[in-house]
C-alpha cells in the first residue's frame, strides 16, 4: 500500500512553544491530506482538511490561528501548533488517499506524532 | 444529524468468532470503512464496503446491509495480536468521513 510518513513521533515541549509536525507521502501526490487528534481511550477527531496550494479547511471548534497548516507541496503537509498548552497534549495523526492508484478511497495514515506539553 | 454507533467494548477467548457490529445514518453514503488501532498506533485499513454483501479476506470479512444502515466485522480464529480498537468510518454524500467511536476488542487465553 502506499506510503505515509509523519514526523517526529515524540515531542514533548515547554508550554508556550510551538512544535511543527511533518506529514509526507513517500510514493503517491497527495492534493489533500487530513489531520486527525485523539484523545486517550477516544476515537479520531478530524482537525482540518489540507489542501495543495490553497488554505486548510478547519472543523468547527479548532482555531485556525493555533494550529496552522501549511500544504506547500503535493508530497507535504505541516500542522504546527502554535504557543501549546499542556491541554494540547494529544496523538495527532495525518493521512491521505492515494486517488492515482484508483483505490476504494482507503485512508492512508501516517504513524502519528504524540504531543507532551509540560 | 450523522452517527456513526459501534459498542465500546467486546471481550473474547482466543481461538473464537467475534462480530463487531456497527449502525451509521449518514446524509448520503458512499461506503463504510473499517480499520484496526492497536493501542499507541495510527489505524491501518482492514475493509471498505460500497455494496451490499459479504467481503472476506483471510481471517476478517465485513459485511454491508444499505437498506438497514448496518455493517459488521467479523474475526475469525482469533489472536492475542488481535486485541485492539475497531473503527467503523462511513462516507457521507460529500465523501466526509464520519467515525464511530471505535470498539475495544479484548482476547483472552
Amino acid at each position: 500500500g502506499a506510503v505515509v510518513s509523519q514526523h517526529p513521533s515524540w515531542v514533548i515541549c515547554k508550554s508556550g512553544t510551538s512544535v511543527k509536525i511533518e506529514c509526507r507521502s513517500l510514493d503517491f501526490q497527495a492534493t489533500t491530506m487530513f489531520w486527525y487528534r485523539q484523545f486517550p481511550k477516544q476515537s479520531l477527531m478530524l482537525m482540518a482538511t489540507s489542501n495543495e496550494g490553497s488554505k486548510a479547511t478547519y472543523e468547527q471548534g479548532v482555531e485556525k490561528d493555533k494550529f496552522l497548516i501549511n500544504h506547500a507541496s503535493l508530497t507535504l503537509s505541516t500542522l504546527t501548533v502554535t504557543s501549546a498548552h499542556p491541554e494540547d497534549s494529544s496523538f495527532y495523526i495525518c493521512s491521505a488517499h492515494d486517488v492515482g492508484r484508483g483505490e476504494t478511497g482507503e485512508l492512508f495514515f501516517g504513524e502519528g506524532s504524540r504531543l507532551t506539553v509540560l | 444529524g450523522q452517527n456513526i454507533d459501534q459498542p465500546t467494548e467486546m471481550t473474547a477467548t482466543e481461538g473464537a468468532i467475534v462480530q463487531i457490529n456497527c449502525t451509521y445514518q449518514t446524509s448520503g453514503f458512499n461506503g463504510l470503512f473499517w480499520y484496526q488501532q492497536h493501542a499507541g498506533e495510527a489505524p491501518t485499513f482492514l475493509s471498505y464496503n460500497v455494496l451490499d454483501g459479504l467481503e472476506e479476506k483471510g481471517r476478517f470479512s465485513s459485511f454491508l446491509s444499505r437498506s438497514k444502515g448496518y455493517s459488521y466485522l467479523l474475526l475469525k480464529e482469533l489472536q492475542m495480536k488481535d486485541s485492539a480498537s475497531y473503527l467503523c468510518a462511513g462516507y457521507d454524500s460529500n465523501y466526509q468521513l464520519i467515525w464511530g467511536a471505535g470498539t475495544k476488542l479484548i482476547i483472552k487465553p
